[in-house]
């Protein structure tokens, strides 16, 4: 299926841990993102790449490193877990030219205990 | 930065009756609003969206206006049906960049039959 896949689903781990979020797209898109969902269903983004480089970071703390191999995957590195990490975390990816029209993937929901 | 203001955060309606999301924005370089719905366990998926230069777009029982004048757009949904039940976002581009997406914090649409 055409999609915006990442894994895992779900993540527990405990705090001060390191972890890592995989996403793939196989949409043929150039551009991907992180966004991140508290608890209150608040929607913002972290990281855009256009074609394997940074465009946006959006004040994220540097505990969290995006890396974008090739345009089709975008993965999240988060090391030293804090609690307050605890959230969903949605990848997502838009067509060139139509960069605003983000299709996601399932989310990761990530718990740190 | 932009800031984007969603109302009402919760709205419960009759099945068939309409619903009216509305939304305000701050920065006067926005120039492409869509809305996203996300149903529960699931990502965030693009329903419908508008550019500056048009008043209103319309796709079957959804349709979104937009004023610019005065930084409102809305999302309207007539005929509800149990299956439209979810969190509805709107959003708009912040600076005119598409790369980042400003969210409104959602509402919880309950269509009841």
């Amino acid at each position: 299926d055409t999609a915006v896949s990442q894994t895992p689903k779900y993540l527990v781990t405990q705090m001060g841990n390191d972890k890592s979020i995989k996403c793939e797209q196989n949409l043929g898109h150039d551009t991907m993102y992180w966004y991140k969902q508290d608890s209150k269903k608040f929607l913002k983004i972290m990281f855009s790449y256009n074609n394997k480089e940074l465009i946006i970071n959006e004040t994220v703390p540097n505990r969290f490193s995006p890396k974008s191999p090739d345009k089709a995957h975008l993965n999240l590195h988060i090391n030293s877990l804090e609690l307050g990490d605890s959230a969903v975390y949605f990848c997502a990816s838009s067509p060139l030219d139509r960069e605003g029209e983000a299709f996601f993937g399932q989310g990761t929901r990530l718990t740190v205990v | 930065g932009e800031n984007v203001e969603q109302h009402p955060s919760t709205l419960s309606v009759q099945e068939g009756d309409s619903a009216v999301i509305k939304c305000t924005y701050s920065d006067s370089a926005s120039n492409y609003f869509p809305w996203y719905k996300q149903e529960l366990g699931k990502g965030p998926q693009l329903i419908i969206d508008i550019r500056s230069n048009v008043g209103e777009k319309k796709d079957q029982r959804i349709a979104v206006t937009l004023n610019k004048t005065a930084k409102h757009f809305s999302l309207h949904i007539t005929e509800t049906q149990p299956e439209d039940s979810a969190v509805y976002f709107c959003s708009c581009n912040s600076g005119g960049s598409n790369y980042k997406l400003t969210f409104g914090k959602g509402t919880l649409l309950t269509v009841n039959p």
